[in-house]
């Protein structure tokens, strides 16, 4: 199974940006990379997902490495409200029959006000 | 709110007993992944169904098994409890199975095994 490096941990202050690096030496040309968030005591929620190409969205941008061996989830201006543990996943399908996320341990961000 | 419940909330099981867990998928959403996450670890994938068929599996012994039925909603039966499986037990559902689509997540069940 294709796997995911993130630091175990990262801090930033309020309202200032964000930048969650993920490394994906393995990937695969099929494989796209999804970040999913996930609050205490709440289940993992999808922040967003890409291919090759960096992607927006309302929540977040992710920015792709040309070699598609790296990632950074950037959060333009973090909120109290994002402080959580971020996962990197590599959305893998074998043949089609099943595309199961892997998760990692995550990077634990703490905002500070 | 994803849309995607589960029940109980909150379990406690003594050793060696049975226990049958529930999740309804997300409206149109006809995948659904079953996954165990022990305290301060990420999600471990247990299976997929799919059209109410086992579509993958995890590294999870065979008394770990579920079912789907064809309103999408599953289960997720354990048997012969561990202590071990004492975790959160979160569902996942998503529309097609694909990478190129997210899936979403219900609030889990919290299962204590005694």
């Amino acid at each position: 199974d294709a796997k995911t490096t993130q630091p175990n941990s990262m801090e930033s202050n309020e309202e200032e940006p964000v930048h969650l690096p993920c490394n994906h030496s393995t990937i695969s040309g099929t494989d796209y990379i999804h970040w999913y968030r996930q609050l205490p005591s709440q289940g993992p929620e999808y922040v967003i997902h890409g291919l090759t190409s960096n992607v927006n969205n309302r929540m977040a941008s992710l920015a792709i490495a040309e070699d598609r061996k790296s990632s950074t989830l950037i959060l333009h201006r973090a909120t109290l409200r994002d402080a959580a543990v971020y996962y990197c996943i590599l959305r893998v399908s074998y043949g089609g029959a099943t595309n199961k996320l892997i998760f990692g341990t995550g990077t634990l961000l703490a905002v500070q006000p | 709110e994803t849309g995607v419940t589960q029940s109980p909330t909150h379990l406690i099981k003594t050793r060696g007993q049975q226990v049958t867990l529930r999740c309804s998928s997300q409206s149109g959403h006809n995948t659904v992944s079953w996954y165990q996450q022990a305290l301060g670890q990420g999600p471990q994938f247990i299976f997929q169904y799919y059209r109410e068929e086992e579509n993958g599996r995890g590294n999870f012994p065979p008394r770990f098994s579920g079912l789907q039925f064809p309103n999408y909603s599953s289960e997720l039966n354990v048997n012969a409890l561990e202590l071990d499986d004492s975790a959160l037990y979160l569902c996942a559902s998503s529309g097609e199975r694909t990478g190129n689509t997210e899936a979403f997540f219900g609030q889990g069940t919290r299962l204590t095994v005694v």
